[in-house]
């Protein structure tokens, strides 16, 4: 079956470090992977989507790469800040045309 | 631009009762709008797809007599929660896509269910 996995241990981190997240995915053969943000009682917010065919993504301080064969995507924080805290959730096209997201990771960052 | 809102941002309701959810797309026309429910530290799960006059199309596992959705025009569908039992106690989110090759979803607020 389809898979979506992200660590769903809080990932807690200092102000101005990089903050790293991993997507791992099963049984999909995607064309692309999102991600988005998610603040607690809020929807999601979209925030990069990479393609097949692009090995990194670059937006502002937000750095997503793309591993096909791994079957990984990585996203990074850059200089993180406290208002980067939020829920950070991937998602893949699946089956039948459904985007389908994983359960996310919380980012923590402290002063 | 792409502005999803929902209403009510919460609700609560007694069990037996109906609830109907707004979800309206406020600066441009959406072919397709979703439906989500997230229960805490879960993914968000697809209830179901509609589009714009055409009857919803639900995902498996969900009762479409008890979670009524209505897409009446492009910038408008609506969820209704018939009977509501406490477990259907959940937060529910739109989302719309423009359709026409272009995938992003814009995502609402989300609505707080709570059946007592």
């Amino acid at each position: 079956s389809q898979k979506i996995e992200q660590n769903s241990e809080a990932l807690n981190i200092q102000e101005g470090k990089t903050a790293t997240l991993t997507c791992n995915y099963t049984n999909y053969s995607p064309a692309y992977l999102q991600w988005y943000r998610q603040d607690p009682g809020r929807g999601p917010v979209f925030l990069l989507l990479i393609r097949e065919n692009e090995k990194e993504k670059r937006k502002e301080r937000l750095k997503v790469t793309f591993d096909t064969t791994l079957k990984q995507s990585l996203f990074h924080i850059t200089a993180s800040q406290p208002a980067d805290s939020a829920t950070y959730l991937c998602a893949l096209r699946g089956s039948w045309g459904k985007l389908q997201f994983g359960a996310g990771t919380q980012v923590v960052v402290t002063p | 631009g792409a502005v999803v809102s929902q209403h009510p941002s919460w609700v609560i309701c007694k069990s037996g009762t109906s609830v109907k959810i707004e979800c309206r797309s406020l600066d441009f026309q959406a072919t397709t709008m979703f439906w989500y429910r997230q229960f805490p530290k879960q993914s968000l799960m697809l209830m179901a797809t509609s589009n714009e006059g055409s009857k919803a199309t639900y995902e498996q596992g969900v009762e479409k007599d008890k979670f009524l959705i209505n897409h009446a025009s492009l910038t408008l569908s609506t969820l209704t929660v018939t009977s509501a039992h406490p477990e259907d106690s959940s937060f529910y989110i739109c989302s719309a896509s423009r359709g026409g090759g272009q995938d992003e979803q814009y995502f609402g607020p989300g609505t707080r269910l709570t059946v007592t």
